[in-house]
């Protein structure tokens, strides 16, 4: 069983629409959680990182938040744009080695 | 600057054939890692490096090789290939371990018929 959930897999929304993608985790014992955006063909691109201490982050338009109680973890989008069609991946690290989500395939529609 | 690149960016080998993929970094970093990237599956570490002249396995190693001569450069090798390794195959660069970013490129699209 993969120790990175994520959900949904697949999410189609309308231009200018918010999102909300879920990462749940079993990883332990916890050092960080990334989210990496990933356009077709092409590799990830890191948007976000949170340690144990930190429960939410920004870049832009993406919010990511953490609650290392629950292991849980949420990237929101918002007033999404054409361009942020793509996979976005949720990967923990323990101490020693990084456990990569299957990802979430996001489609914004115009 | 060119970060991280990776050769050949397609490649289409018959079952037995070898063949080698190579990772180019100029960021001047010391780890370095080979994953693969298979539909509806989170990407999975095959071997890493934490410096010139050293490689570790990682989660899926077997069926591949790895030599890391130089700083700069990571390579991966399939002595015979099979089926099973058709994937898409991404090389990621990474300064120190734990909270620095790890950077990827382009990934290798391979299909071993």
């Amino acid at each position: 069983k993969n120790q990175v959930e994520q959900s949904p897999q697949s999410l189609i929304i309308l231009e200018g629409k918010n999102c909300t993608l879920q990462c749940n985790y079993t990883v332990s014992p916890f050092s960080n959680l990334r989210w990496y955006k990933q356009d077709t063909g092409r590799g990830p691109v890191s948007l976000t990182i949170m340690t144990f201490s930190e429960n939410t982050k920004s870049n832009g338009r993406y919010t990511a938040t953490l609650d290392a109680d629950t292991k849980q973890s949420s990237l929101h989008i918002t007033a999404s744009q054409l361009s942020d069609s793509a996979s976005y991946i949720c990967v923990v690290s323990d101490n020693n080695d990084m456990r990569f989500g299957a990802g979430t395939r996001l489609t914004v529609k115009p | 600057n060119a970060g991280v690149t990776q050769t050949p960016k397609f490649r289409v080998l018959k079952t037995g054939q070898s063949m080698t993929l190579l990772c180019a970094q100029d960021m001047n970093h010391e780890y370095m890692y080979w994953y693969r990237q298979d539909p509806g599956m989170g990407l999975r570490l095959i071997h890493y490096s934490v410096g010139e002249g050293t490689t570790a396995k990682g989660e899926v190693p077997d069926g591949y090789n790895v030599s890391r001569l130089k700083k700069q450069n990571f390579l991966l090798g399939l002595e015979s290939a099979a089926p099973s390794q058709t994937s898409v195959y991404f090389c990621a660069t990474q300064g120190r371990a734990g909270r620095d970013e790890q950077f990827f490129g382009p990934g290798t699209r391979l299909t071993v018929l």
